[in-house]
């Protein structure tokens, strides 16, 4: 079955540096890929959704310019998280999708900001 | 907006006992409805979905049917396993392609 690979699928970072997170489309073209937070014991928070070779569609009270999404390619997505705060700490999880085929989903990023 | 509200874990059940995991949900339209699972360390897999009022969508012995009426999807299955043990969302999305809205999730553990 289809498959999204996201990478890493842990990171520690020092307040203030960023952090790049990538997500894969292993054997599908992912024209649309979603950007998700999760809170422990909460919801998943959707943050933004790109399609490929267009700027992300940021949803309302993500900072953009905070949570940089690329989406070069069809295979491709990529969340930097810039200047990182301890607030930042989370997981996220990318999933994607081929036009309107089902959707799937990474095994998510636990990031730690120190 | 749209919405949508599940009830609070932890769900704690013995094996066999019979599991249902309440969901409603808040729409302007029409939307489909989804379950997702998360098992540990893993990333979430669609588990079942409904796409109009009166479907009932079913897999691995998990059911659940779109009640418009009520605006719910209720998960239910017969006999849980250990291997259940995971954490269920209950979704939404308004059109084919669209995005999901997710409820919070439950948590369910399943004792031998």
């Amino acid at each position: 079955g289809a498959v999204v690979s996201q990478h890493p699928s842990w990171v520690i970072c020092k307040s203030g540096t960023s952090v790049k997170i990538e997500c894969r489309s292993l054997d599908f073209q992912a024209t649309t890929m979603f950007w998700y937070r999760q809170f422990p014991k909460q919801s998943l928070m959707l943050m933004a959704t790109s399609n490929e070779g267009s700027k992300a569609t940021y949803e309302q009270g993500v900072e953009k310019d905070k949570f940089l999404i690329n989406h070069a390619s069809l295979t491709l997505s990529t969340l930097t998280v810039t200047s990182a705060h301890p607030e930042d700490s989370s997981f996220y999880i990318c999933s994607a999708r081929e036009y309107n085929s089902p959707l799937h989903f990474g095994n998510g990023t636990r990031l730690t900001v120190t | 907006g749209n919405s949508v509200t599940q009830m609070e874990g932890p769900v704690t059940l013995s094996e066999e006992a019979f599991l249902t995991i309440n969901c409603t949900y808040t729409a302007t339209g029409y939307p489909s409805l989804f379950w997702y699972v998360q098992y540990p360390g893993e990333g979430l897999q669609l588990l079942l979905k409904a796409t109009k009022a009166d479907d009932k969508g079913s897999n691995k012995g998990f059911e659940a049917t779109y009640r418009k009426e009520t605006t719910s999807f209720h998960l239910e299955k017969g006999s849980v396993q250990v291997s259940d043990s995971a954490v269920y969302f209950c979704a939404l999305s308004e059109n084919q392609g669209g995005k999901l809205i997710f409820g919070q999730g439950t948590e369910l553990s399943v004792k031998p």
